[in-house]
């Protein structure tokens, strides 16, 4: 069974410094990995989409690494903003087509 | 592109009555969705694999009977909380995808409240 961990589970920074998000995850055998941010009370919105043979996805000040043989992939956000504060998750999909999601890490950016 | 809509957004009951929730895939056609059930502060649990034209398959542990799923359509598959407890109080959400390359896309979810 696929466990997904995510680590920390809270985060909290000043305005301006860069949030380095980390997702394990046990079997390598993906097909891919995708990162979501869920504001309170809300549904998921889809941030970056990382596909098994890729080793990265760069949105604008998001970058998403991934190391399938670790079981690894890092969300990195530079230069947070208050508006970035939101629960960010990890989710992988296996050949099954289910996502296997991790319990997700809280970022709260202060101003 | 690959927009989901979910409806009703919130929902009060009472106990003993049923409630449908609706999952619509806007602009892209959906052969298969996602039912899921999301408790305060804990991640998503898959609840059940919505499939068009056919049963859904569902997750250890999940009432088939208590949640009835529809998916009559490409676009649009139901959620049916039948005989609803203060227990089934939760957030559920739905899921679609275009296709390998694209990834999943959520709808916006449904807070239920049983009183």
């Amino acid at each position: 069974k696929q466990e997904v961990t995510q680590i920390p589970a809270a985060l909290s920074v000043p305005e301006g410094e860069n949030l380095v998000l980390n997702c394990s995850f046990t079997d390598s055998a993906i097909y891919n990995l995708q990162w979501f941010r869920q504001d309170p009370g809300k549904g998921l919105t889809s941030l970056l989409l990382i596909q098994s043979s890729q080793r990265e996805q760069t949105s604008g000040r998001l970058n998403a690494s991934l190391d399938k043989s670790s079981g690894r992939s890092t969300l990195y956000i530079a230069a947070s903003q208050p508006g970035d504060s939101a629960t960010y998750l990890c989710a992988v999909r296996l050949n099954d087509y289910k996502l296997s999601f991790g319990a997700g890490t809280t970022v709260t950016v202060r101003a | 592109g690959a927009v989901v809509s979910q409806h009703p957004s919130w929902v009060i009951c009472k106990s003993g009555t049923s409630v449908k929730i609706e999952c619509r895939s806007l602009d892209f056609q959906a052969t298969t969705m996602f039912w899921y059930r999301q408790f305060p502060k804990q991640s998503l649990m898959l609840m059940a694999t919505s499939n068009e034209g056919s049963k859904a398959t569902y997750e250890q542990g999940v009432e088939k009977d208590k949640f009835l799923i529809n998916h009559a359509s490409l676009t649009l598959s139901t959620l049916t909380v039948t005989s609803a407890h203060p227990e089934d109080s939760s957030f559920y959400i739905c899921s679609a995808g275009r296709g390998v390359s694209y990834g999943y896309t959520f709808g916006s979810g449904t807070r239920l409240t049983v009183v």
